[in-house]
């Protein structure tokens, strides 16, 4: 069982927005700034999105956004794209006894 | 353009072993921290094994502690994992991810397909 909590699914029309969660402990999402985000398409490396939940690395469009309230973090992404359609999923620093752990996943589907 | 490219997967029976390779291009492998994780079929991410960039600090998952091994061949600027005593459980795709930045995977590779099965 993962340890960080995402929904399972998330839809959303073109140009519409949507946020996908991320809900962790004060152990990880609560306790660090190091909750990153990856898009997962079939057959194709998995992409990071977000870094220090709110970082965009160079090359994501700026139409995705990160940001984090206490032990949840969250991706938001606006003007969604027929190529949006992906599984993503959070991953944040853990005090625990593996340093890295990565949610549950979720798939976004355009409708 | 960094490229990690994963190779060595493939069927084995329960008990086997195998070895997966991570080659890497356009940057040098013995410069940044690296992992394995690995995604079984339906599940979520898991992380597997990390090796710090001397090669001096390697952790790994309580699931393939004991089993697992990582290692490093700079002169190939290349990554491995030694999987012994596989189990069903252990069938996934695994990746390479390199960390550039701070507890985060910058840069995967696309992955290579271990199934575990009699």
């Amino acid at each position: 069982q993962s340890a960080l909590t995402q929904p399972a699914s998330v839809s959303g029309s073109p140009g519409q927005s949507i946020t996908i969660s991320c809900t962790g402990t004060s152990s990880d999402v609560g306790g660090y700034n190091y909750v990153s985000w990856y898009q997962l398409h079939p057959g194709k490396a998995p992409k990071l999105m977000i870094y220090d939940v709110s970082n965009r690395p160079s090359g994501v469009s700026n139409r995705f956004s990160g940001s984090k309230s206490g032990n949840t973090a969250s991706l938001t992404i606006s003007g969604l794209q027929a190529e949006d359609e992906a599984d993503y999923y959070c991953s944040s620093y853990t005090s625990s006894s593996t340093p890295y752990v990565f949610g549950a996943g979720t798939k976004v589907t355009v409708l | 353009e960094v490229q990690l490219v994963e190779s060595g997967g493939g069927l084995v029976q329960p008990g086997g072993s195998l070895r997966l390779s991570c080659a890497a291009s356009t940057f040098t492998l013995s410069s940044y921290k690296m992992h394995w994780v690995r995604q079984a079929p339906g599940r979520a991410l898991e992380w597997v094994s990390y090796m710090s960039y001397s090669a001096s600090t390697i952790y790994y998952a309580d699931s393939v502690k004991g089993r697992f091994t990582i290692s490093r061949d700079d002169a190939k600027n290349s990554l491995y994992l030694q999987m012994n005593s596989l189990r069903a459980e252990d069938t996934a795709i695994y990746y390479c991810a390199r960390e550039a930045i701070l507890y985060n995977f910058d840069y995967w590779g696309r992955g290579t397909l271990a199934t575990v099965s009699s």
